[in-house]
């Protein structure tokens, strides 16, 4: 089945410095990946969509200039929080969809990854 | 726009007890329906969807769905649970674009398994 891989799974960084998340669509090409962000004991909340080969489309409140979303293959997208603050601390989480069959309707979510910013 | 509401934060159950975790959904338009399980320190797993067809829908680890249009329900159930359920169940929706869109996610439900 569709597998997708998000790496690091385990970030801890200072604070002021900026951090790059990978998601990569391992059997499958994803012209459209997710990424969202879950706090603790709290549900998942989109925060932009990933279009590869276009500029990511945000949600309402995130602010793209501290999250930089780019997407330059149908397998890859990342993410860095720039210049992290310990409010940055939180579970990152991509999700990617299979273009074609069955999985189209289907998500496909990474491992995740935890960021804490000291 | 939509939303999921899933009643229960936190369900304790026995284990080989019998267990319903709730769901509910509002949308204006048709949706695709979803529940995701995700352990700790874990992303999310698909347990099962609803997409169309058969309004009973069976997924893995013995879990099952039935979606309710009239109640625009989408329950999730298992005849009997057992320790390694313990988890956090997450109901999801998307709009007919499938994948093509985000999902909306419910605030999640934390299964409890007692001994």
């Amino acid at each position: 089945g569709a597998v997708v891989s998000q790496h690091p799974s385990r970030v801890i960084c200072k604070s002021g410095t900026s951090v790059k998340i990978e998601c990569r669509s391992l059997d499958f090409q994803a012209t459209t990946m997710f990424w969202y962000r879950q706090f603790p004991k709290q549900s998942l909340m989109l925060m932009a969509t990933s279009n590869e080969g276009s500029k990511a489309t945000y949600e309402q409140g995130v602010e793209k200039d501290k999250f930089l979303i780019n997407h330059a293959s149908l397998t890859l997208s990342t993410l860095t929080v720039t210049s992290a603050h310990p409010e940055d601390s939180s579970f990152y989480i991509c999700s990617a969809r299979d273009q074609e069959g069955s999985g189209a309707n289907v998500l496909t979510f990474g491992a995740g990854s935890r960021l804490t910013v000291l | 726009a939509q939303s999921v509401t899933q009643l229960d934060s936190q369900v304790p159950v026995f284990e080989e007890a019998p267990v319903e975790l709730r769901c509910n959904y509002s949308s204006s338009v048709s949706v695709y329906l979803f529940w995701y399980v995700q352990y700790p320190n874990q992303g999310l797993q698909l347990l099962l969807k609803y997409l169309s067809g058969s309004t009973l829908v069976k997924g893995i680890n013995g879990f099952e769905a039935e979606f309710n249009k009239s109640q625009t329900s989408f329950h999730l159930r298992k005849p009997s649970v057992h320790i390694s359920d313990t988890a956090e169940y997450f109901c999801a929706v998307s709009g007919p674009g499938g994948g093509a869109d985000g999902l909306t996610f419910g605030k999640g439900t934390h299964l409890i398994i007692q001994p």
